[in-house]
C-alpha cells in the first residue's frame, strides 16, 4: 500500500463547479498534512496546510479525519486558473529519539482542468 | 524573507557525463534541505535530504550522490548520467523542527532543474 494515496482523476469540470479531491495515508503517526498545486512543468507550491478542525482559505477548504486517515480538498466556484495537479502532502514518521528530519512524502496528484 | 535559488534551469547532457545541480537558501539558517526528482508523469520522489551542514541522508539508491558544503548549500552530484537520470530535479528547504516550533511548515521548493540524459 502507497504511503499517500489519492483520487486517480483526472477531473474535468466546468467554470463554476465544486470539485472535492480525496486522499488517504497509511501511517497513522503522521503528523503535518498538507495540499500542494504544482502547475505545469512547475515546482509545486504550497496551496495550504491541514489542520484537525478543517480550515478554510476563499474558495478552498481542507478537511482532515486522524481517525480514518483521510484528507479532503474542496474547491468551489471553480476557476480556469485552479486547472493543476493538486498534491497530497504528509510527514514521516519521526526518526528514532523523538526527531524529526521534516521529510514528507507526496502522493501521486490529481489533474484538474476546469473548462469554460 | 527567504529566497530559495536553483540553478540551472534547463540542462541536456551526453550519457556518461558528470552532472552537478547547485541550491542556495536565503534568508534562514539551518534549513532542512531536500533533493527530489519528478519523471514524466509520475510523482516526487525524495532523492537526498540533509539536517546539517555534512549530513547527508540518502532515500534510494542510485548513482547519484549529494553534499552540503555549507550550511545553505545543497549540491546534486552525479560521476556519470544514465538515461533513466532524465527528469525534473527540485531542491526544497524547511525550517529545522526546532524553530518551527507548533507552526505546520510545509517546503518551499526552487524553481527545478530540467535534466535530459541523452
Amino acid at each position: 500500500r502507497k504511503e499517500v494515496e489519492q483520487d486517480p482523476g483526472p477531473f474535468n469540470v466546468p467554470e463554476g463547479a465544486t470539485v472535492a479531491f480525496n486522499c488517504t495515508y497509511s501511517n497513522s503517526a503522521s503528523q503535518s498534512f498538507f495540499w500542494y498545486r504544482q502547475d505545469c512543468r512547475k515546482e509545486p507550491k504550497l496551496l495550504m496546510s491541514v489542520y484537525s478542525s478543517g480550515n478554510e482559505d476563499g474558495r478552498f477548504t481542507a478537511q482532515l479525519n486522524r481517525a480514518s486517515q483521510y484528507i479532503s480538498l474542496l474547491i468551489r466556484d471553480s476557476k480556469l486558473s485552479d486547472s493543476a495537479t493538486y498534491l497530497c502532502v504528509v510527514n514521516a514518521i519521526p526518526g528514532a529519539g523523538g526527531t524529526s528530519y521534516g521529510k514528507l512524502t507526496f502522493g501521486q496528484g490529481t489533474i484538474l482542468t476546469v473548462h469554460p | 524573507s527567504q529566497t530559495i535559488h536553483q540553478w540551472p534551469a534547463t540542462l541536456v547532457q551526453p550519457v556518461g557525463s558528470p552532472l552537478s545541480l547547485e541550491c542556495t537558501v536565503e534568508g534562514t539558517s539551518n534549513p532542512n534541505l531536500y533533493w527530489y526528482r519528478q519523471a514524466a508523469g509520475r510523482g516526487l520522489q525524495l532523492l537526498f535530504y540533509s539536517v546539517g551542514i555534512g549530513q547527508i541522508s540518502s532515500e534510494v539508491p542510485q548513482n547519484l550522490s549529494a553534499s552540503r558544503p555549507q550550511d545553505r548549500q545543497f549540491i546534486l552530484s552525479s560521476k556519470k548520467l544514465l538515461l533513466s537520470d532524465s527528469g525534473f530535479y527540485l531542491c526544497a528547504w524547511r525550517l529545522h523542527p526546532r524553530d518551527r516550533g507548533i507552526t505546520n511548515y510545509g517546503y518551499t521548493f526552487g524553481s527545478g532543474t530540467r535534466l535530459t540524459v541523452v
